[in-house]
């Protein structure tokens, strides 16, 4: 089974330029989560889809980050502009939806963006 | 927002020796996970823990649930060099508008020297 698939896997732009990370997520999971994570830190969630849906992206910086699910598959996170904090690994991961059951998330392998 | 602590944050043994790893909350979880995270990779779960007191073992690691879903450990015997890297805790919310939402803890970094 292929995992979750992220591109593109390392980028280096200069603050105030606009960077956009895709996804594209294990065949039927409609759960998709966009994560943040900062060096030497546990993950952010930013983002959770729910199909093309957004269920959580309360803690998303909606003045320079968004994100899209249009058609219930692959994603897109965008920052424009970019600051130089937004330098971390944007992870993506998906999962089965099943109710209210416990199933496991699948992550790719990431982005790491670095902002100079 | 539901904070997970975990410590210590960083952990740097010999081969051959015990650790434990702590994960503590104020807040109740439905369930609480572990990961493991290599430099370059995302994280991958290790085991999921649902009810209080439970206790999962995998090989040499050993995780246990507190009993009011608040807190876990992870207990590694006998650290190889092959168990180095960032241990994750993650905890689901248990109600609430972010019912269902996963936090994760800040993590722990392993260093195993052979």
């Amino acid at each position: 089974e292929a995992g979750v698939a992220q591109s593109p896997r390392y980028k280096i732009i200069e603050k105030r330029q606009s960077v956009a990370f895709w996804c594209n997520p294990i065949s039927g999971h409609a759960t998709l989560y966009w994560y943040q994570q900062i060096l030497g830190q546990g993950p952010k969630l930013l983002i959770q889809f729910q199909n093309n849906g957004v269920v959580d992206d309360s803690q998303l910086p909606k003045d320079r980050f968004s994100a899209e699910r249009l058609k219930g598959v692959d994603s897109t996170l965008k920052i424009q502009p970019a600051k130089l904090e937004d330098s971390a690994v944007y992870l993506c991961a998906s999962k089965i939806t099943r109710g209210y059951r416990n199933t496991e998330a699948f992550f790719g392998q990431g982005t790491r963006l670095t902002v100079v | 927002t539901q904070l997970l602590e975990q410590s210590p944050q960083f952990l740097s043994i010999q081969e051959g020796e015990n650790l434990t790893v702590y994960c503590n909350s104020s807040s109740v979880f439905s369930s609480l996970q572990w990961y493991r995270q290599e430099p370059g990779e995302g994280p991958v779960l290790l085991v999921t823990v649902v009810t209080g007191g439970e206790v999962k073992k995998l090989k040499r690691l050993t995780f246990q649930f507190g009993d009011a879903r608040k807190d876990s450990s992870l207990h590694i015997t006998a650290a190889q060099p092959g168990d180095t890297g960032l241990y994750l805790c993650a905890g689901r919310n248990a109600g609430g508008t972010s019912y269902g939402k996963l936090t994760f803890g800040q993590g722990t970094i392993l260093t195993v020297h052979p």
